[in-house]
């Protein structure tokens, strides 16, 4: 079974620019999170994606925005760039299950570098 | 408000030893969970081990175990007979079962470095 699958591994950007990162869950999973993670503030959750609807979000400023598609894989997009946007995005994938169980599956996460 | 704390941010460990990395937590919900993963320098995100808030017996998957004091409100990753390839930055996170949500807050990490 194929895990989950970021795109593109590394961009690089400019301040003022727009950028859009892909997640294919695991299949099966409709439920997928993106987090951010950066050396001062850590792994920081931006929202959640479930059947085509965000169930949770983050407190993140709206330049941070995602979507997903009937076939689960997400997209987030970040627009007009800061140099503190300069992360690495990871994508996880679950089971659509409630409760406190719900492993989480890891994509190996995009690193977005912004000049 | 739920919160997760790792106190370590660095940890060094002699292959073979085994290396105990603190996590505590806070939420007010009864039911939630907790996980522990590691992230290697490539950057994935690997699940190691999960305790459920009901759970009467300490988890434990291989070389590693969850040592869960609910009253204290830690769950402490012990990692046996270190191995080098066990350094990693390892992460103590929770779910809350209420949320109804995939959201996991994380801690800040512990850097490990298993020394031959």
């Amino acid at each position: 079974k194929a895990g989950v699958t970021q795109t593109p591994r590394y961009l690089i950007k400019t301040r003022g620019q727009q950028v859009t990162l892909s997640c294919s869950p695991i299949s099966g999973h409709r439920s997928v999170s993106w987090y951010q993670q950066t050396p001062g503030q850590g792994l920081q959750f931006l929202f959640e994606y479930f059947s085509e609807t965000q169930r949770n979000k983050g407190n993140f400023p709206g330049r941070f925005s995602g979507r997903q598609f009937s076939n689960s894989r997400s997209e987030m997009n970040v627009s007009t760039l800061e140099l503190g946007d300069s992360a690495l995005y990871l994508c996880a994938s679950s089971l659509p299950f409630g409760g406190a169980y719900n492993e989480q599956f890891f994509g190996p996460g995009t690193r977005l570098t912004v000049l | 408000a739920q919160k997760i704390t790792q106190t370590q941010p660095g940890m060094f460990v002699q292959e073979k030893e085994a290396v105990t990395l603190d996590c505590t937590y806070d939420t007010s919900d009864p039911s939630y969970g907790l996980f522990w993963y590691k992230q290697p320098s490539s950057g994935e995100m690997i699940f190691l081990i999960y305790q459920g808030s009901y759970d009467q017996q300490n988890a434990t998957e291989g070389r590693y175990s969850l040592n869960f004091q609910k009253a204290r409100k830690s769950a402490n990753l012990v990692i046996s007979a270190s191995q080098l390839g066990d350094s990693a930055m390892y992460f103590c996170a929770m779910r809350e079962g209420s949320s109804n949500t995939g959201k996991l807050i994380f801690g800040q990490g512990t850097t490990l470095q298993v020394k031959p």
